[in-house]
């Protein structure tokens, strides 16, 4: 069973337009990954997250872990259309195996010129 | 720093037919991972190396999948007599535990998409 639940599954926004994804988990998260897929191609790595409450941005993406450590959301500001692909989030941690990485099932982004 | 590279890029063939991926990863990893991944979905965790060694294997991963990694290098993986269902991208990524952190990304090659027809 998928132990991290990504929403929404996909989303389209016009260009400019600001977004946020969610990753949620029912377990405590002890590092939380995001990621971007371009079609066809490898993942590219975004951020990492690891204390409650933690914020990290790169450019015009910013990510949070919540206190709890059970919920990361990825917040895009004014949306280009470079944004497009699948994003994932990733966590280490689970059933006590910390050095795999464990995925969601991402989240499809399409960004109207 | 090249990346992670990953050979061939797209491998075609007949069920049945035995096939082997070759993975890269970036020279100061000491950690690699296989990942495999069908459309619409997250990649799912194979295996992993430390060094030479073998740590994890996934209880989803067939007696078919061999993954080796003899030099603590480069690593190969095997699916003998493959099936249809085996038709996914397969990616590697390597990592270091040298960087002082807890927890280092995943660098991740661009997979090897296999079709089995």
């Amino acid at each position: 069973s998928q132990e991290l639940e990504q929403s929404p599954q996909s989303l389209i926004v016009q260009e400019g337009k600001n977004l946020t994804i969610n990753c949620t988990s029912s377990k405590t998260l002890y590092g939380l990954y995001w990621y971007k897929q371009k079609y066809g191609e490898g993942l590219i790595f975004l951020m990492m997250l690891q204390k409650g409450g933690e914020e990290k941005s790169h450019e015009k993406i910013t990510a949070k872990l919540d206190e709890k450590k059970q919920q990361s959301s990825l917040h895009i500001t004014a949306s280009q259309p470079s944004h497009a692909g699948i994003y994932l989030c990733g966590a280490v941690g689970y059933g006590g195996a910390t050095n795999k990485l464990i995925f969601g099932t991402g989240t499809l982004l399409a960004v109207q010129p | 720093d090249t990346g992670v590279s990953q050979d061939p890029r797209h491998k075609i063939t007949k069920r049945g037919q035995n096939v082997t991926f070759r993975c890269d990863p970036i020279s100061e990893h000491n950690r690699l991972y296989w990942y495999r991944q069908t459309l619409g979905q997250g990649p799912e965790f194979l295996t992993y190396f430390q060094n030479e060694a073998q740590l994890e294997k996934s209880r989803l991963l067939s007696d078919r999948f061999s993954a080796e990694r003899p030099k603590g290098s480069f690593s190969t993986l095997e699916i003998q007599r493959t099936e249809q269902g085996d038709s996914a991208m397969y990616l590697c990524a390597s990592s270091s535990t040298m960087t002082g952190t807890s927890y280092s990304p995943l660098h991740f090659g661009n997979g090897t998409r296999l079709t089995v027809t």
